[in-house]
């Protein structure tokens, strides 16, 4: 059963472009939403991350959005540049009994960036 | 040190074999996840330390995997008995003091079970 649902699983945009992506999650628990950011051979990189209480979130280039009655999240990439080509996983928690706050992930999306 | 450091980088190794994976996280940090990461997937939970005690271990896939943390700081994933299908990238992560901070992940063991 897959909780977090990401799409597209791969994008290519012009550099200077809006880059999108989506997740759609399942569990009403949850209360935890980043994005990581993950280049060939290295580990994810925490690029943002929002609340439920809070519909959108901007820092720099990158805005989440948030949907809570329609449980969906996405991350925009604006004026995007050749250096964002990466594959970017969107995740969420909520806090366990034992206080874990593990991350759900999704599969996923490939970026590509051209000149 | 300054990120999480996983060692080895990568490992090959025999059906059958057993296999040690070695993680540090940030200095400081109480809290420790390790993930699995199969190709062209995302993270997958495995375990959650805080301190010396696994926490939640809900995600080790069979009691092949286990691990530990003896001293609250460096942390070791073990697996016994090793499969192909054990195959991926181990990920580690620490975070300050669990909860919601953040998690910093290391740049992961790749694992190949021939």
């Amino acid at each position: 059963q897959q909780q977090v649902k990401q799409s597209p699983q791969s994008l290519i945009v012009q550099k200077g472009g809006i880059s999108i992506i989506n997740c759609a999650y399942e569990n009403t628990a949850f209360d935890y939403f980043p994005w990581y950011q993950q280049f060939p051979g290295k580990g994810p990189a925490l690029l943002i991350a929002i609340r439920p209480d809070v519909s959108e979130k901007k820092e720099g280039r990158f805005t989440i959005s948030f949907n809570k009655s329609a449980k969906q999240f996405s991350l925009h990439i604006m004026d995007s540049q050749p250096g964002d080509s990466a594959t970017y996983f969107c995740a969420a928690s909520n806090g366990s009994g034992a206080g874990s706050y593990q991350l759900t992930f999704g599969k996923g999306t490939k970026l590509s960036v051209i000149p | 040190g300054a990120g999480v450091s996983q060692t080895p980088s990568n490992k090959v190794t025999e059906k059958g074999k057993y296999v040690e994976l070695r993680c540090d996280p940030i200095s400081g940090h109480t809290a420790l996840y390790w993930y699995r990461q199969s190709l062209g997937q995302g993270p997958e939970f495995l375990i959650y330390f805080q301190g010396t005690g696994a926490a939640d271990d809900s995600g080790l896939p069979n009691d092949r995997f286990f691990a530990v943390r003896p001293e609250g700081s460096v942390s070791t994933l073990k697996i016994q008995r090793t499969e192909r299908g054990d195959s991926a990238v181990y990920l580690c992560a620490s975070s300050l003091s669990g909860g919601r901070d953040f998690q910093f992940f290391g740049p992961g063991t790749r694992l190949t079970v021939l």
